[in-house]
């Protein structure tokens, strides 16, 4: 099975600010990596999908990078409503898998 | 747009099955999958397998393969997942999605809201 390793598992930032969360696949999943927020008692909600491209609806402040091994998900002018966890998924190969989660607090 | 709408929260025995129910609404049933999801107290989301709406067709994890049912009924447009053989590490919240699959692209677009199943003796 592909692992997935999030960096970091929790994330302290203020309103306004700009995040980065790495996301690391043990091997290659070309471009097939998915971003998904959860807040607690609610539907994780799709952010990102095959990398980079924008799900519908989400605003523009959501943004990935990245291919092979290596993603990332930026987050800028961090607001309220984002406070929340971020999870990874690759969907190259079944059994797809996502990361552990990245925990996004206020600070 | 889409929606999909799960069943009830459960309270099973260890060693008892359950069936939850997802119904779509909103949009063409048969030509999107069905991926389950699942998160224990305090864990991460584990996927649980995908379903061809249209086929019928499956994939499940190796770990769960042998307790793990999803089917559909294309006439109410709804999709269910039977998980056998429960044990306390089963108790989670667990959602279907919608699993968009075109060329290169494969995500989950449309989440229900979960269903909580609590196993206890």
């Amino acid at each position: 099975d592909i692992q997935m390793t999030q960096s970091p598992s929790s994330l302290s930032a203020s309103v306004g600010d700009r995040v980065t969360i790495t996301c690391r696949a043990s091997q290659s999943i070309t471009t097939y990596l998915n971003w998904y927020q959860h807040k607690p008692g609610t539907a994780p909600k799709l952010l990102i999908y095959s990398a980079s491209s924008l799900h519908s609806g989400v605003p523009s402040k959501f943004s990935g990078r990245g291919s092979g091994t290596d993603f990332t998900l930026t987050i800028s002018g961090l607001q309220p409503e984002d406070f929340a966890t971020y999870y990874c998924q690759q969907s190259y190969v079944t059994p797809f898998t996502f990361g552990q989660g990245t925990k996004l607090e206020i600070k | 747009q889409g929606q999909l709408m799960q069943s009830a929260t459960e309270v099973k025995k260890p060693g008892a099955s359950v069936k939850i129910s997802c119904k779509a609404s909103g949009y063409n049933f048969t030509i999107f999958g069905i991926t389950w999801v699942r998160q224990a107290p305090g864990q991460g989301l584990e996927w649980m397998g995908w379903m061809s709406v249209y086929s019928g067709n499956t994939k499940y994890p190796k770990k769960l393969q042998d307790r793990i049912t999803m089917t559909r009924d294309k006439s109410t447009t709804t999709a269910y997942m039977e998980l056998r053989s429960l044990r306390s590490d089963d108790t989670a919240v667990y959602y279907c999605a919608r699993d968009v699959s075109v060329g290169s692209e494969w995500y989950f677009d449309i989440w229900g809201r979960g269903t909580l199943v609590t196993v206890s003796s």
